[in-house]
């Protein structure tokens, strides 16, 4: 099991520039969520799909932010245009329903995303 | 509006004492709370759970206690090891949902 994987690790980028984070589940999840984190107010939840079709999108902060899960072993989040309050750490994270209702969430190991 | 607060941003204690992390929440129909222990440069790692039927669970040195009527919970770790040095973040689940605290970093002092 590798886990959820997330690319790229880093991203530095200019203001106004489009940003694509990727992320890979565990394979057999059917549960997959995107937080993101800052100091002031820690981990927050964005958006989390449940079987590819997204269910909970109210914590995305604005238009300028999307997410798409085209496939079970496939996800985006995509800022466009990206500014520099975007600056955080973007974790991916996926669980399964096999286990019951609260079986916990698996993180990826994040993207460091700095705008400038 | 922050449903899940940990109002201690960090906690320092000596190896082989408890340490004790706090956390409140607001949110009455959380049904299930969780505590994530977060390394520099990686993700969460699931630490240990408790349901809102038990008031108590405890997983080797660590136990989690929870007391529904003040909407606060607490993980206790004994005896600290310098290993235990990394962020702690409390979580409660709703509808689906899992909100976290913006978490507490634990020193280990040797």
């Amino acid at each position: 099991d590798a886990g959820v994987i997330q690319s790229p690790r880093h991203e530095v980028t200019e203001m106004g520039q489009e940003v694509t984070l990727r992320c890979k589940p565990i394979s057999g999840h059917d549960y997959l969520f995107w937080y993101r984190q800052t100091m002031m107010r820690g981990l927050e939840l964005l958006i989390y799909f449940n079987n590819n079709v997204p269910i909970d999108d109210s914590g995305m902060p604005e238009d300028r932010f999307s997410a798409k899960m085209p496939n079970a072993s496939f996800s985006t989040l995509k800022i466009q245009p990206s500014e520099p309050r975007d600056s955080a750490v973007y974790f991916c994270a996926s669980r399964t329903s096999s286990r019951g209702w609260n079986s916990p969430l698996h993180f990826g190991n994040g993207t460091r995303l700095t705008v400038t | 509006d922050q449903q899940v607060k940990q109002n201690s941003p960090s906690l320092s204690v000596q190896e082989g004492r408890i340490s004790i992390l706090n956390c409140d929440y607001t949110n009455s129909m959380f049904d299930y709370f969780l505590w994530y222990k977060k390394y520099p440069a990686e993700g969460p790692t699931f630490l240990i759970s408790i349901s809102s039927i038990k008031d108590k669970n405890e997983d080797g040195r660590f136990t989690v206690f929870l007391n529904k009527s003040a909407k606060h919970l607490s993980l206790h770790i004994v005896p600290s090891q310098p290993g235990d040095s990394a962020v702690y973040f409390c979580a409660a689940q709703g509808a689906q949902k899992l909100v976290f605290g913006q978490g507490t970093r634990l020193t280990i002092n040797p």
